[in-house]
């Protein structure tokens, strides 16, 4: 069984579309977050949910919206999509007592033309 | 605030020879540290992480790393390099502080390619 799944793996899409990536986590982790790692490989958070309520959300364009709809789903829109999205997107869930390690699905390689 | 640097982008070493990846972080808290592994087109894997319980920490595919404080490092060793080991490290840095978000910053990620 796969413990973070995202989908779709590969997305193309033309600029201004509306496109969604979804993300699940049967790991019983209450914690859940959005990276962009652009491409240069640079990994950045973008957002967090901890128990379906947003705690982190690090200056995104509003066009992304997170969206839990519980605690096991973390699904991520963008509206408008603009060629500088083009990045890969992963999805990661934890438990945040202490040191836990964070678990990352395999990413989803969002291409705007 | 935290930050994490590698040193490094890219570092080319042969089949059999030891593997040292450089990585130099900030922390106005305790913190605790990780390397993941990132295989072509694949997502983060742990590698190892500290969390204050012992200096030298040992990972998987013999990896390990030492946490020195005073020099505000946690660089990455493996004895002896395999083909399989050529892949992206990214050292990350998590802590204490902004209430334990759980949040990890990462370093720019090393290129580690093995030559045969």
């Amino acid at each position: 069984d796969t413990a973070v799944s995202q989908t779709p793996k590969y997305l193309v899409t033309q600029m201004g579309n509306d496109k969604s990536i979804k993300c699940e986590q049967n790991l019983g982790h209450d914690t859940m977050y959005w990276y962009k790692q652009d491409s240069k490989k640079f990994l950045k958070i973008m957002f967090s949910y901890n128990n379906k309520e947003l705690i982190i959300n690090e200056t995104v364009p509003n066009r992304f919206s997170p969206k839990s709809p519980d605690k096991a789903h973390l699904n991520l829109h963008i509206n408008s999509l603009e060629l500088g999205d083009s990045a890969v997107y992963f999805c990661a869930s934890s438990q945040v007592e202490g040191a836990s390690r964070a678990f990352f699905g395999q990413g989803t390689r969002l291409t705007v033309v | 605030a935290q930050s994490v640097t590698q040193l490094g982008s890219h570092v080319s070493v042969s089949e059999g020879a030891l593997v040292l990846l450089r990585c130099n972080y900030s922390s106005s808290v305790p913190p605790y540290l990780f390397w993941y592994v990132q295989y072509p087109n694949q997502g983060l894997q742990l590698l190892l992480k500290y969390t204050s319980a012992a200096t030298l920490v040992k990972g998987i595919n013999g990896f390990e790393a030492e946490f020195k404080k005073s020099e505000t490092s946690f660089h990455l060793t493996k004895p002896s390099a395999h083909m399989r080991d050529a892949a992206e490290y990214f050292c990350a840095v998590s802590g204490l502080g902004s209430g334990n978000t759980g949040k990890l910053i990462f370093g720019q990620g090393t290129t580690l390619q093995v030559k045969p």
